[in-house]
């Protein structure tokens, strides 16, 4: 089984907006309503940012969003900031297994 | 606050097994949840290896079943992971955490299925070498 599809790098500037997706099949992404997305700085454990497609644990900025489109989801970053600059991984539940994305490096410009 | 700390040796020999433990401090295994495994190589992205009920009830990565062993001791309040005949390949940081496969909803007074790591260990390097 093959990671998800992530773009390897996006970057922004301060205050703009960023979007990561996360291609998956209808096995994955496309089948469960069970896209999670984890943050991770440079020798930190990863942090969970956003789960269930869409919803945020407490105490994540609401400048974090998710959503899903068929097959593919997606993590959009408002605002950003300079300490958003990470590592960020999409995760899917597929029926008895949990499918990472392959990671994508944000640089805050 | 639930915290997860991963222990182990950080050398292996190539064909030996690898064995971590993770014992976990603000909540009771015995209380519920399920507990996993991941592990990221150097440089790369995040695999989950497999995870494990505090009934013992487990499922693995398929392309990893045939060598992992996840089991969970709640008198210790700890699960360890056992991958045998490992190679350099399974050279990684090891990371433990705790997975929420549903929750109740308080707003629609309904169980919710999910499914999610919410908290994690710091992790542990593991090195596959002679």
């Amino acid at each position: 089984q093959s990671a998800l599809t992530q773009p390897r790098s996006v970057s922004g500037s301060p205050g703009q907006s960023v979007t990561i997706s996360c291609t998956g099949t209808s096995s994955d992404v496309g089948g469960y309503n069970y896209v999670s997305w984890y943050q991770q700085h440079p020798g930190k454990a990863p942090k969970l940012m956003i789960y269930d497609v869409s919803k945020r644990p407490s105490g994540v900025p609401d400048r974090f969003s998710g959503s899903k489109s068929g097959n593919t989801a997606s993590l959009t970053i408002s605002g950003l900031q300079a300490e958003d600059e990470a590592d960020y991984y999409c995760c899917s539940y597929a029926g008895s297994y949990h499918r990472f994305g392959g990671g994508t490096k944000l640089t805050v410009l | 606050q639930v915290q997860l700390q991963e222990s182990g040796p950080g050398l292996v020999k190539p064909s030996e097994t690898l064995s971590l433990t993770c014992a976990v401090s603000g909540y009771s295994i015995s209380s519920g949840y399920y507990w996993g495994w991941i592990r990221q190589p150097p440089g790369k992205g995040l695999e989950w290896i497999g995870s494990i009920y505090h009934s013992g009830s487990t499922y693995y990565n398929p392309s990893l079943k045939s060598r992992v062993t996840i089991s969970v001791d709640t008198s210790k309040n700890q699960f360890s992971l056992k991958l045998s005949s490992v190679t350099a390949a399974d050279t990684a940081v090891y990371y433990c955490a705790r997975l929420i496969r549903g929750y109740y909803d308080i707003l629609t007074g309904s169980y919710e299925d999910a499914y999610y790591f919410d908290y994690w260990g710091q992790g542990t390097l593991v090195t596959v070498s002679s």
